[in-house]
């Protein structure tokens, strides 16, 4: 039952800024946005969460809109090492429950 | 600090042997938690323990896998007896209180002939 709906792939030009949509209509109040990305061959790394405000840190920002039906992953400048799978999950805020992860998109970066 | 550390990173074995999965987690995680990933499943979560304790196993898919965590530093995962179907990457993850971004680790690549 998959809470969140993302595109299977992207491309995206070297030292462009990468937006990855993410669509979680079914969202409830108390749920937080999760961005996971994995690399080819490596255990999957996080990214960056948020509840309702927009968020940034090192890697990336979140925009998420008013109504928290969706979402933005903001890679300001891409890189080729930015090559991955990324997963955007929705989930109770501890999330000890463990991680449900759907496809992803498949952000491919080109030179 | 190392982060996670599985072994084996590779493992290839016949249908029917045992396999054991090994997992040091983070010093100081309080959360450990087994993912399973297939290319027609994906990343699926196994089971996970706090504190030790084994606290949801509702995704192990049947007997032959049992889990353990017999102290805060040390997690196994074993299938017994081994299937093809087992063939996946195994990922060991673990925490610090109630935080899901847990940290990955590399995960074991097993293959089941």
């Amino acid at each position: 039952d998959a809470k969140t709906t993302q595109p299977t792939s992207m491309d995206c030009a070297e030292g462009r800024a990468a937006n990855l949509p993410c669509n979680h209509s079914t969202i409830s109040g108390n749920e937080y946005v999760y961005w996971y990305r994995q690399i080819h061959s490596q255990g999957p790394q996080y990214i960056i969460h948020g509840l309702k405000n927009n968020e940034t840190n090192e890697m990336a920002s979140l925009i998420i809109t008013e109504d928290r039906k969706s979402s933005t992953l903001i890679l300001p400048h891409a890189t080729l090492r930015d090559t991955a799978v990324y997963y955007c999950i929705v989930l109770l805020g501890g999330g000890a429950d463990g991680l449900t992860f759907g496809k992803g998109t498949h952000l491919i970066i080109q030179p | 600090d190392a982060g996670v550390i599985q072994s084996p990173r590779h493992e290839v074995t016949e249908m029917g042997q045992e396999v054991t999965l090994r997992c040091k987690p983070i010093s100081g995680h309080d959360y450990l938690f087994w993912y399973r990933q297939t290319m027609m499943r994906g990343l699926e979560l196994l089971i996970y323990f706090n504190n030790n304790v084994p606290i949801d196993d509702s995704g192990m898919p049947e007997d032959r896998f049992s889990a353990k965590m017999p102290n805060a530093s040390f997690s196994t995962l074993k299938i017994q007896p081994s299937e093809p179907r087992d063939s996946a990457v195994y990922f060991c993850a673990s925490s610090n209180s109630l935080r899901a971004w847990g940290f990955f680790g590399p995960g074991t690549r097993l293959t089941v002939l």
